[in-house]
């Protein structure tokens, strides 16, 4: 089974300084690696994605991800953090399901990141 | 709007009643999903529904019974919960393209959720 784990349940950051926000994954398989973001009382959406190529991932509101094999990570930055990147971010690892059809995404906990003015 | 609309926003339900969760997609997506969201908790998979096969988590207790009626609309029938079951129900879709449902170029398209509470 794939398992996440992201490092800090609560990050935070001065705006304009660096985020870095930290995912480390199991899998015995090569791995499809997502973030995802949860603005308050709403669903998830998507920031970015890995599936095979680059391992460096852009993804929208100037938030990138870099695929480290080596190091089984998948950590989450922005250069310049904005108020409005205040939110809970999710990573998580596609595995196939037993029946070999549906894959499914297993989560992290979550990390909280504040943004302080 | 998210393309996913789920209803209610909000759910207040004692022990005994007997209510139901509903999801539509208006992405033409093919797959839907339940995940259970609480508190410091990882997302929690509950149900899948992928080209009218059923794929659930076997942790997911009996008293919450999905139904998939078609591609676009998603159930979540709710009787004689218990108090830890109250948590945010996320409804979620994507493409199904024969590389799995959450492949390379399908990634899951959430609802804004269900804030369930169980008095």
């Amino acid at each position: 089974a794939q398992s996440v784990t992201q490092l800090g349940s609560h990050v935070s950051v001065s705006e304009g300084a660096l985020v870095l926000l930290r995912c480390n994954y199991s899998s015995s398989v090569p791995p499809y690696l997502f973030w995802y973001v949860q603005y308050p009382n709403q669903g998830l959406q998507l920031l970015l994605k890995y599936t095979t190529g680059a391992t460096l991932v852009k993804g929208i509101n100037g938030f990138e991800a870099e695929f480290k094999k080596s190091e089984t990570s998948f950590h989450l930055t922005k250069p310049s953090a904005h108020m409005s990147d205040a939110a809970e971010y999710f990573c998580a690892v596609s595995e196939r399901s037993s029946s070999g059809s549906a894959r499914q995404l297993t989560f992290g906990s979550g990390t909280q990141l504040t943004v302080l003015p | 709007e998210t393309g996913v609309t789920q209803t209610p926003r909000h759910l207040v339900m004692g022990m005994t009643n007997k209510k139901s969760l509903k999801c539509e997609q208006h992405l033409g997506h093919n797959a839907m999903y339940w995940y259970k969201q609480s508190a410091k908790k990882p997302l929690e998979l509950m149900f899948v529904y992928s080209l009218e096969e059923r794929v659930e988590n076997n942790s997911v207790p009996s008293r919450f019974s999905p139904e998939c009626p078609n591609s676009s609309h998603l159930f979540l029938h709710l009787h004689t919960l218990q108090p830890e079951d109250s948590a945010l129900y996320l409804c979620a879709s994507s493409q199904f393209t024969g590389q799995g449902a959450q492949g390379p170029n399908s990634p899951l398209h959430f609802g804004n959720g269900t804030r369930l509470t169980v008095t």
